[in-house]
């Protein structure tokens, strides 16, 4: 069954800093990938998929994620955050009928 | 379009009561999945519903019911609550058939209390 680890549950970082969140998944079939946003009191909004093709992606509002075969990672990242970014975020992998979810990345945004 | 519907957003019962937790979409998707949250773990899938007629169990099935009632609709019942069972509960549906859950589309949620 797939799998998938998310490091450093809780990020509080300053607007302006850079953000990077480490994903790493485990499964062995074809590899579709996803990060997931849920901002204070929402549910859950998709940030950015990859499924093939360039494995550095782009999303909404800023976010990028690149996608490293040999390293089984899809690391998110964003080089300047700003005070609305304050979510929670979760990398997920497909495979076998259904999304595995990592545990998720509590980030906190200082103005 | 409305996408994915929840009712109710919040509920509170006594352990041993029953209740029926109601999703609906309107994006005529083929597949329905029910989530519970919970803090540090993430969302863990409890039932889905690759296509109309079919279920399936997921990760975390005990003391939980589905039907899917139609192509649009997919409930999840709990027979008898337990404190356990205190949690934050997302119902989701992707387009895709088969075997590839493909892009999945959020509901608001449902936060379900068990006192």
């Amino acid at each position: 069954a797939q799998s998938v680890s998310q490091h450093n549950h809780h990020v509080i970082l300053s607007e302006a800093a850079s953000l990077e969140l480490g994903c790493n998944y485990s499964y062995g079939g074809t590899v579709n990938l996803f990060w997931y946003v849920q901002y204070p009191g929402q549910h859950l909004q998709l940030l950015l998929k990859y499924f093939s093709g360039d494995p550095l992606v782009k999303g909404i509002k800023g976010f990028e994620a690149e996608f490293i075969k040999s390293k089984f990672s899809f690391n998110l990242r964003k080089p300047s955050v700003q005070w609305s970014d304050t979510a929670e975020y979760f990398c997920a992998v497909k495979g076998n009928n259904r999304l595995a979810f990592g545990k998720g990345n509590q980030v906190v945004v200082i103005p | 379009n409305a996408g994915v519907t929840q009712t109710p957003k919040f509920q509170v019962l006594k352990t041993g009561q029953s209740m029926t937790l109601q999703c609906a979409q309107d994006m005529n998707h083929n597949s329905m999945y029910w989530y519970r949250q919970d803090p540090g773990m993430g969302l863990r899938l409890i039932y889905y519903s690759a296509s109309e007629g079919t279920t399936d169990k997921g990760e975390v099935p005990n003391g939980y019911n589905v039907s899917r009632l139609n192509k649009r609709e997919f409930s999840l019942r709990l027979e008898s609550a337990a404190p356990s069972q205190t949690s934050v509960y997302f119902c989701a549906s992707s387009y895709r058939t088969g075997s590839d859950p493909y892009e999945q589309y959020f509901g608001p949620g449902t936060r379900l209390t068990v006192t």
